[in-house]
């Protein structure tokens, strides 16, 4: 079945760069989403790639998707304290009416 | 404000007293979700609407209940919760298809003894 897998914790200092991987097993995937869930808070939409796209750029935020190894990742240039949260892989699966969520990695920032 | 809307926010319950958690959208969005969200797992989707009278079991629907009665509301009924229901829940809603931008409530996070 669809899945879609992140690794759980991710820790950086304050103004270096962060990359989260994410890898889903979905070939016919169309749409692949980066969410962002700071404490106590429901998911927000941090931004999306169609899957014909290589890579999409908005302000600190960088996506990279590698269709043919099912690889996607989120660059978070110049990591700030307010960045500090969880972050969700997820792709639109096959069937038109659902989005397959990963586990999501919690990015802390050290000093 | 463009919004969704849970409540609780928190329930603490016990075995087999029914219960429902309210969500509502103030966007006239069609289609509707519920997840919830559990340690290391993620957010598992157990019901979805695509429109009003709509709906459609996700993948964890198991012990629950949902309803569509109108556009703007989708509580998710519990009948008889169990401890392994204990969990943070979250609605969502977008304008038609999921592919479509998701607005998430603040979430409910039940406890169930």
């Amino acid at each position: 079945g669809e899945d879609v897998e992140q690794s759980l914790f991710l820790s950086v200092r304050e103004g270096d760069s962060s990359v989260i991987n994410c890898t889903y097993t979905d070939s016919s995937s169309t749409y692949l989403y980066w969410y962002k869930q700071e404490p106590g808070a429901g998911l927000q939409l941090l931004t999306y790639i169609f899957s014909n796209m290589d890579m999409k750029q908005d302000q600190r935020l960088t996506v990279l998707l590698n269709k043919k190894d099912k690889h996607l990742s989120l660059r978070i240039a110049d990591t700030q304290t307010g960045d500090s949260a969880i972050y969700f892989c997820a792709e639109r699966g096959s069937s038109a009416s659902k989005i397959i969520f990963g586990s999501g990695t919690r990015l802390s920032i050290r000093p | 404000e463009a919004q969704v809307t849970q409540n609780p926010r928190y329930l603490i319950t016990v075995t087999g007293k029914k219960l429902t958690v309210t969500c509502s959208q103030n966007m006239n969005h069609e289609y509707m979700s519920w997840y919830r969200q559990d340690p290391g797992l993620g957010l598992r989707q157990i019901y979805y609407s695509m429109n009003v009278e709509v709906t459609d079991k996700g993948d964890v629907p198991e012990g629950y209940k949902v309803s569509r009665k109108e556009k703007r509301n989708f509580p998710l009924i519990l009948e008889s919760p169990s401890p392994n229901q204990t969990s943070l829940y979250f609605c969502a809603s977008s304008r038609r298809t999921v592919q479509e931008t998701q607005y998430f409530g603040p979430g409910t996070r039940l406890l169930v003894l």
